[in-house]
């Protein structure tokens, strides 16, 4: 079985500032990870995937995360926040094959003026 | 290139009432998902269709939610009779091969 693991529940941050949203994993196969986020009433959007290949990968907004195979970690990184980063962000993984996508619980990133 | 389509956007009921919710796939995606994401959590997957096929139920209240995918393409989720616990926010999603690419979600008050 998968899991996704987001210690950080709420992460608030000043405006302007570097953040970093953590996300650990667990899974015995090779697995597909990305980060989505969820704005107000709004459904997920696809911010960065790791399929494979180099271990640093950019999304859109200047998000950019770091696939770490032998911590299980793919933390979620931006050098700096806007207001409009406010929302609340899901790792999830996916194995090979047609199989379901797992999420973790959500991180809620509140940028502060 | 046109997202996932889900209708209505919100929906309340009372419980014991019957719901349903609709869902239209990007073109050409034979993967469909049903998540629920309650007021807090993270989405949990309820059935995953290929094609017309039922891949994974096995988090599916069978007792009171059903679903089915109508020639491969569109999908309907009902919930009869809902209860309160139910009030949450229903997401469908489609997928290629990687990732999956969500709709805005039903959002589901019971009371």
């Amino acid at each position: 079985a998968q899991s996704v693991t987001q210690l950080d529940s709420q992460v608030p941050v000043f405006e302007e500032a570097p953040v970093e949203l953590r996300c650990n994993y667990s899974s015995s196969v090779s697995v597909y990870l990305f980060w989505y986020v969820q704005y107000p009433n709004q459904g997920l959007q696809l911010l960065l995937k790791y399929l494979s290949g180099s271990t640093l990968v950019k999304g859109i907004n200047g998000f950019e995360a770091e696939f770490n195979k032998s911590q299980t970690s793919f933390h979620l990184r931006k050098p700096s926040v806007h207001i409009s980063d406010t929302a609340e962000y899901f790792c999830a993984l996916r194995p090979g094959g047609y199989q379901k996508v797992t999420f973790g619980t959500g991180t809620k990133l509140q940028v502060i003026p | 290139e046109a997202g996932v389509a889900q209708s209505p956007r919100y929906k309340i009921i009372e419980k014991r009432q019957s719901v349903a919710f609709w869902c239209n796939p990007i073109s050409g995606h034979a993967t469909l998902y049903w998540y629920q994401q309650i007021l807090g959590q993270g989405p949990k997957l309820l059935i995953q269709f290929q094609n017309n096929g039922v891949v994974d139920d096995s988090q599916l209240p069978k007792d009171r939610f059903s679903a089915e995918r109508l020639k491969g393409v569109d999908s309907t989720l009902k919930i009869q009779p809902a209860k309160l616990e139910d009030s949450a926010v229903y997401l469908c999603a489609s997928s290629l091969s990687t990732e999956a690419f969500f709709g805005q979600g039903t959002r589901l008050t019971v009371v």
